[in-house]
């Protein structure tokens, strides 16, 4: 079962900040949160991960709390491109642990 | 750089009958894993390959099979075709300790 909870669906208007949020109350220490982004019937992309710093890359920032209970997606500035359903994940990086989708939150950017 | 591989894009197959999809690993990956996600639904665990073994499996009946090659490729056999088997599959390579990158995915329809 996925360790994240995620709401189902948020709007945004083009050009505005989307900020994503994700519940993963029980993260354990070595366990890294990861995002992923699927297009309609396109393959889940790789945006950003982290452990218990922000990061931040072309793509996307993400911001974690001091607690690593939740973390929040953001894009800057969403496009119409950026409609898109987004996946939250905890994954432990050592060995080869696989990823465990929830059902993710559908992301609708508006003109 | 070309990224992962599935082939067929598109199959339509009769329930009973039997299919094959095939992946070819990111450059540098050993480690390939198949997903499959039904309509509306974030992408289910199938199973995971390294060194030619199955590593991992998710909850998926024996009728879904694999193999990997020594040059990392794998493919994906599903026997007895149901209904129910109508998805997306996805395959996704990686390299231990790192990210995961996904294919377009073979979007099968059994009829």
């Amino acid at each position: 079962d996925a360790k994240t909870t995620q709401p189902p669906s948020m709007d945004c208007a083009e050009g505005r900040a989307a900020n994503l949020p994700c519940n993963h109350s029980t993260i354990s220490g070595n366990e890294y949160v990861y995002w992923y982004r699927q297009i309609h019937s396109q393959g889940p992309q790789y945006i950003i991960h982290g452990l218990k710093n922000n990061e931040t890359n072309e793509m996307a920032s993400l911001i974690i709390t001091e607690d690593r209970k939740s973390s929040t997606l953001i894009l800057p500035h969403a496009t119409l491109r950026d409609t898109a359903v987004y996946y939250c994940i905890v994954r432990d990086l050592t060995g080869f642990q696989k990823l465990v989708f929830g059902t993710g939150t559908r992301l609708l950017v508006s003109p | 750089d070309a990224g992962v591989t599935q082939s067929p894009t598109h199959l339509i197959k009769t329930r009973g009958q039997q299919v094959t999809l095939r992946c070819s690993p990111k450059s540098g990956h050993d480690t390939v894993s198949w997903y499959q996600q039904a309509l509306g639904q974030g992408p289910q665990f199938i199973f995971q390959y390294y060194e030619e073994e199955e590593r991992q499996r998710g909850n998926f009946p024996d009728r879904f099979s694999g193999h990997q090659f020594p040059n990392y490729s794998s493919e994906l056999n599903v026997n007895a075709l149901l209904l129910g088997d109508s998805a997306l599959y996805l395959c996704a390579s990686s390299a231990a300790g790192g990210g995961y990158t996904f294919g377009s995915g073979t979007r099968l329809t059994v009829v």
